[in-house]
């Protein structure tokens, strides 16, 4: 079975740290993504990578940095950790090839992370 | 920028009922997906619309794409509690030179409550 893994399901972090956020896929998929999920707002794009040691910036991209030295890992960066910082962090991974309707994302079951 | 208006954003109802979800933007995309995330998971994908009036059906539920590709609608028959959660439609871009990358556009959700 195909999956999209997230290496901590929760996480209380203290105000300043820094924290990594692991993200592996199996499907040799180009595309990752990084999304923090809040109520109200809905996904929120935070980076995305196209191929290894590429990436771009999403929607809200300041206070984080993301890593891809691998095809299959894409880790999220909190340089200093805070309190906004507490939400659902969602990692997704999608393909490029094929037709559009492979434009479907799987993605990782979540990373509560709490900043204190 | 795209955006995709969901509605509603909050629906409770009874087993057995019937439900509507709608999903409308001003562009054009190549394909439309719909998600549903349960409490603490990821979003899992439902279905991917692609041709414009395409009607998909997955047990109760059926999804259909508009005639212009700018929004989309997802009926629920005899609704049931294994039903509730969270449900996200999300566009894809329409290709800017084969460089979208595949990002989607994320609708901000409804949460659905199906009481027994």
């Amino acid at each position: 079975d195909v999956k999209v893994t997230q290496s901590s399901r929760y996480l209380v972090k203290r105000t300043g740290e820094k924290v990594f956020l692991e993200c592996v896929q199996d499907m040799d998929h180009e595309n990752m993504f990084w999304y923090r999920q809040d109520p109200g707002l809905g996904l929120r794009l935070i980076y995305f990578s196209y191929d290894v040691k590429m990436k771009e910036k999403g929607d809200i991209p300041e206070g984080y940095s993301v890593s891809r030295e691998k095809k299959e890992r894409f880790s999220l960066i909190l340089e200093s950790a805070s309190t906004n910082q507490t939400s659902m962090y969602l990692c997704a991974s999608s393909s490029v090839f094929g037709t559009i309707a492979n434009y479907g994302y799987t993605f990782g079951s979540g990373t509560r992370l709490t900043v204190v | 920028t795209q955006l995709l208006e969901q509605s509603p954003q909050f629906l409770s109802i009874q087993e057995g009922e019937n439900l509507t979800v709608y999903c409308n933007s001003s562009s054009v995309f190549s394909s439309l997906q719909w998600y549903r995330q349960e409490p603490g998971e990821g979003p899992v994908l439902l279905v991917t619309v692609v041709t414009g009036g395409e009607v998909k059906k997955l047990k109760r539920l059926t999804f259909q794409f508009g005639d212009a590709r700018k929004d989309s609608s997802l009926h629920i028959t005899a609704a049931q509690p294994g039903d509730t959660g969270l449900y996200l439609c999300a566009g894809a871009p329409l290709s800017a030179g084969g460089t979208s990358y595949g990002k989607l556009t994320f609708g901000q959700g409804t949460i659905l409550t199906v009481h027994p």
